[in-house]
């Protein structure tokens, strides 16, 4: 079954410190993707990554890193020298490719908040 | 202009009563999602629709039913709303098969009372 954990429901810290936000997932699928999504307080969803299960390179944006190991089935999120602006819930989500829907599976979000 | 819009963005309402949650894209994508999201329990799936002649359930479509008017629009309906489908309801839409990124409405706030 397609499962999507993220252990950390709530990560305080203090500005310029870094974070990390873990992603555990489940899936019987060969071929599945991974993503990334932040909701400020005004709740719109923003997107802010995909990774494919062939593809295992690490990617950074910026401030913005997400290291993928299939061997651990995590697709763990870091932010590096964490602003007040990164307050956000962030959700992790699997879509398996070969599901009859593209629906995505999403973990429950761990919240954020960056204090000054 | 936003390409995934959701009216009301905001909606009380009273127990018993029908609610329409409407969602329009510019994308020219084909398919289109509704989820709710629960405090606590992230976003799950209510219906999708990969064009306008098909409709499917998703994992909690009791309570609720859609109509794909057109390939850009997309309309969830509470037939009668009851106090825990209070939650936040989000649009999505996506135009490929593989890489499916989903683009996601701003959201769509009921409090059903």
């Amino acid at each position: 079954a397609q499962k999507v954990t993220q252990a950390q429901t709530e990560i305080s810290v203090v500005e310029k410190e870094d974070v990390t936000l873990d992603c555990v997932y489940e899936t019987r699928d060969t071929t599945y993707y991974l993503f990334w999504y932040k909701q400020p307080p005004s709740g719109e969803l923003v997107f802010l990554i995909r990774r494919n299960s062939f593809d295992e390179q690490n990617e950074i944006s910026g401030r913005y890193s997400w290291n993928f190991q299939k061997s651990t089935s995590s697709f763990n999120f870091t932010i590096t020298a964490s602003q007040v602006v990164d307050s956000a819930v962030y959700f992790c989500a699997l879509s398996e490719a070969l599901s009859n829907t593209d629906k995505l599976i999403f973990g429950t979000g761990t919240r954020l908040q960056v204090f000054p | 202009d936003a390409d995934v819009t959701q009216t009301p963005r905001n909606r009380i309402t009273k127990t018993g009563k029908r609610i329409m949650l409407e969602c329009s894209q510019t994308k020219g994508h084909d398919r289109m999602y509704w989820y709710r999201q629960d405090p606590g329990l992230g976003l799950r799936l209510i219906y999708y629709s990969f064009d306008v002649k098909d409709i499917n359930k998703g994992e909690i479509s009791d309570g609720y039913s859609v109509s794909r008017q057109a390939q850009a629009k997309f309309s969830l309906s509470l037939e009668s709303a009851i106090p825990n489908q209070t939650a936040l309801y989000f649009c999505a839409t996506s135009g490929a098969r593989i890489l499916n990124e989903q683009f996601f409405g701003p959201g769509t706030r009921l409090t059903v009372l």
